[in-house]
């Protein structure tokens, strides 16, 4: 049983286009995140949400939209898709917030 | 500003022998401080941790990372090198935000080890 999944794990679309990355975790935790890994592996938090909540949200654009339909998920959607939103997006869980994180497979999203 | 740094981007040791990989912080009050290793192609994999206590911490897969508060370092430690202990390594640190926290991560370093 995966922990944390995601899906899909490859997504390729066009520019312009909106798209949506799946998370599911099955280990009960309270606090979800979306993390995006660049071609030089730096990897940055974008959202984190604590039962629902939303209570992080970096300088993320307003094309990234997370949500919560309840604890164990977390999607993302994206908007209007650009080139440099290519990258690999992580869903992770812990059990309260900045604690030890569980990290899905990864997302790769590429955008041509 | 509260940051974790990985001065090396890639670090080669012949199997065997012993191995470190760097990390430096800087944090707002007590630091929570995390290793984590990647896999190619796979998540990010939770290695250990210190919060508090003994400034030696163990992990996992024979792992150890030492808290050094003055030189305010976490350097990742393995006695012996694997070839198997190849890939990426990330330090992390936990950052106050606003009324909440992240865990924000240094630019991952490579560990190569030569057979």
């Amino acid at each position: 049983d995966t922990a944390v999944s995601q899906t899909p794990k490859y997504l390729v679309t066009q520019m312009g286009n909106d798209k949506s990355i799946k998370c599911e975790q099955n280990l009960g935790h309270d606090t979800m995140y979306w993390y995006k890994q660049d071609s030089k592996k730096f990897l940055k938090i974008m959202f984190s949400y604590n039962n629902k909540e939303l209570i992080i949200n970096e300088t993320v654009p307003n094309r990234f939209s997370p949500k919560s339909p309840d604890k164990a998920h977390l999607n993302l959607h994206i908007n209007s898709l650009e080139l440099g939103d290519s990258a690999v997006y992580f869903c992770a869980s812990s059990q309260g917030g900045a604690n030890v994180l569980t990290f899905g497979a990864g997302s790769r999203l590429t955008v041509l | 500003a509260q940051s974790v740094a990985q001065p090396e981007d890639q670090v080669n040791v012949a199997e065997g022998n012993p191995l470190t990989v760097k990390c430096t912080y800087s944090v707002s009050g007590n630091p929570y401080l995390f290793w984590y290793v990647q896999y190619p192609n796979r998540g990010l994999q939770f290695l250990l941790k210190y919060i508090t206590g003994d400034n030696l911490v163990k992990g996992s897969y024979g792992f150890e990372a030492e808290f050094n508060k003055s030189q305010t370092s976490f350097h990742l430690k393995k006695p012996s090198a694997l070839v198997s202990d190849s890939a990426l390594y990330f330090c992390a640190v936990r950052a106050l935000y606003s009324s909440a926290s992240k865990i924000i991560f240094g630019s991952g370093t490579r560990l190569s080890i030569r057979p």
